[in-house]
């Protein structure tokens, strides 16, 4: 089955702890992103990338890291830069064809910091 | 910027009756695609529909349309024959910009509670 997936489902990290989530999809998206959600803000865009060894900064990139080596892959590091880190992070992948714009999204990941 | 506007938080519609969820939308943009977006309890998004700015005619899913009108830039959702599944966050999102550019906006969702 095609998909993304987002391990692990439930991820516990003292402050001050770099913690790394992460986002597999056999899609063969070109696309990917990592997006935010708190309660009552919806979701918030991270980062995201086009292309295999290219990101860019999304509306709130400050505090995370991320990498695209690999078409399937997109790992977001959450630093302890990031001031509040606790929160459910999902990933989402999307073809950049026309034709098909919407995005697909994984199962998500909720970080506790603690 | 593009913004996205929810303005309902909660909703609640009876079993078999129909429910209509707004959106509005800032945009200076011509060329962009309107979602909706659902997100049941397990916290899966999952899409519900979409229309593009460029098309008059209003998206249709089975029990679900939407009612487009892109003078006012107002998305809303309506939902016919409600079911208990139907119960869920419902998010509206834009996206503009092709190729490099493109990004999705989200609103803050509202809330669609589905009773007997």
């Amino acid at each position: 089955d095609g998909g993304i997936t987002q391990s692990p489902k439930y991820l516990f990290r003292k402050e001050g702890q770099n913690v790394t989530l992460s986002c597999e999809q056999n899609l063969n998206h070109d696309a990917m992103y990592w997006y935010r959600q708190d309660p009552g803000q919806g979701l918030r865009l991270i980062y995201y990338s086009q292309i295999v060894n290219d990101f860019q900064k999304g509306d709130i990139a400050e505090g995370y890291s991320v990498s695209r080596e690999k078409k399937e892959s997109f790992p977001l590091t959450v630093t302890s830069a990031q001031k509040n880190p606790t929160a459910f992070y999902l990933c989402a992948s999307s073809t950049r064809d026309r034709s098909s714009y919407e995005q697909y999204f994984g199962p998500g990941t909720r970080l506790t910091v603690t | 910027a593009q913004t996205v506007t929810q303005s309902q938080p909660e909703m609640s519609v009876q079993e078999a009756e129909t429910v209509t969820l707004s959106c509005t939308y800032d945009t200076s943009e011509s060329d962009y695609y309107l979602f909706w977006y659902k997100q049941p309890p397990s916290r899966q998004m999952i899409l519900v529909i979409r229309q593009e700015a460029y098309k008059q005619q209003n998206a249709t899913e089975n029990r679900f349309s939407v009612n487009f009108q892109k003078a006012a830039k107002s998305f809303s959702l309506k939902i016919s024959d409600s079911q208990l599944g139907d119960a869920a966050m419902y998010f509206c999102a834009y996206r503009w910009g092709f190729g490099t550019a493109s990004k999705l906006t989200f609103g803050t969702g509202t809330r669609l509670q589905v009773t007997l």
